[in-house]
This record gives C-alpha cells, structure tokens and sequence, in this order.
C-alpha cells in the first residue's frame, strides 16, 4: 500500500526566508509525487508534480521539490516565502505501477509571518 | 478556477437524512474522483469513477454510493447521516484514468453539516 508523511502539521516561517515543508512517502514501485495548496474556503491547486527525470521540480508561484529517491523524500521548497504563501499543504503519492489514485498526506499548515 | 465545479457549496441538514452532491468535471476529463476532508482524518479518497465505471473504492462507507453519468458528471448520495459525517468532500478530475502521471484538478468542495 502506498502512503505519505508530513511529519510537520505546522511551519512558521518569517517573510523573506526560505521555507522547506516536508513529505516522505514509501510506495511498492516507482512513484509519481504531487504537491497541492488549499487556501481557507478553497478547493486544492496543483503546484507540481514530479514524474521522472530531473529530481529538481520547478511549479507554480516560485515553489520546487526536490525528489530523494534513497531518502523517500519530496520536500517542498522556497527560497523566499510570501505572506501570501501562508496555506495547508499536501503532498500525494501515487505508485506507477498500480492503478490507484492519489494517496495524500494529512497536510502541513505552513504561516509566514511579516 | 480549476473547471471543476460542485454543487452545492453548503449543505446543512439532519441526521437519517439522504443527500445528493453533484460534480462536473473539467471539459475532456473522463475521470472522477472522490475525496473526504475533515480534520481529524484528513483529505480521505471515497471513490473514482472512468467514463462511466467504477475504477478504485477507497473509505467509503456502505451508506455512500457514487455513480458518473454518460454525461461524466458525477454524484454522490450520503444516506442515513451521522454526525460523524460533516466534513468538506471534494470531487477532482483528470484526464487520464488514474494509471498514469496526469495531476487531478479540484473542485471547490461541498461543505457537509449533519445536525
């Protein structure tokens, strides 16, 4: 069975900081990772995803993951957070070999303070 | 706006009820998927459905039973409600029919109040 850790339900970070939220994951096969955003009131947003290649992952709004296949990690990263970026979220998992759908973390509730 | 819409937005009603949720997915997606979220299980998967079939069961409770229509819209029904059941349930969709590297689009979600 596939399945995601976020070891971390809550990262403050100050404005201007790099951020890093964590996710490890532990899957049969190969996976494919996701990352997700929820902004209060909202439905989840797709940031990026990592498929195979380049284990530097570049998305949406200045965000990239890093992908460590011996350390079954995913994190997700940074370099200089915005208040703005203060949301829940998650990261997915899903084994390519199988056909399952999207396995999610609980979510890291991530607070960049000005 | 991700395309994918649910409705309704809010539903307040009492326990032993019987609700509908309605999904419709992005244009070409042919896969529907299911999610529970409440915050001490997290974002749980219910069901998925691929033009038509029934592809994954997740959690789902024998008292929820889904269905996608030739049109691909999706429902969900939630019989004999409980209390337990309140949560924000999300219905996402994809093209692909779930074996490959494509993400899932999410819709906004139906807040669920059991009473």
């Amino acid at each position: 069975a596939q399945s995601v850790a976020q070891p971390e339900d809550q990262v403050n970070v100050a404005e201007g900081n790099p951020l890093t939220v964590k996710c490890t994951y532990s899957v049969s096969g190969n996976p494919y990772l996701f990352w997700y955003v929820q902004y209060p009131n909202r439905g989840l947003q797709f940031l990026l995803k990592y498929i195979t290649g380049d284990n530097l992952v570049k998305g949406s709004y200045g965000f990239e993951a890093e992908f460590n296949k011996s350390q079954t990690s995913f994190h997700l990263k940074k370099p200089s957070a915005l208040v703005s970026d203060s949301a829940l979220y998650f990261c997915a998992v899903r084994d390519i070999t199988g056909n399952t759908p999207l396995v999610f973390g609980k979510g890291t509730r991530l607070s960049v303070i000005a | 706006d991700s395309g994918v819409t649910q409705t309704p937005k809010h539903l307040i009603t009492a326990t032993g009820q019987r609700v509908t949720l309605r999904c419709s997915p992005r244009s070409g997606d042919l896969s529907v998927y299911w999610y529970q979220q409440s915050l001490d299980q997290g974002l749980q998967f219910l069901i998925h459905y691929y033009n038509g079939e029934e592809r994954a069961k997740g959690n789902i409770l024998e008292r929820f039973s889904a269905q996608q229509f030739p049109d691909l819209h999706s429902e969900l029904n939630l019989s004999s409600l409980e209390l337990g059941d309140s949560a924000l349930y999300f219905c996402a969709s994809s093209v692909g029919g779930g074996l490959g590297n494509t993400e899932a689009f999410f819709g906004q979600g139906t807040r669920l109040t059991v009473v």
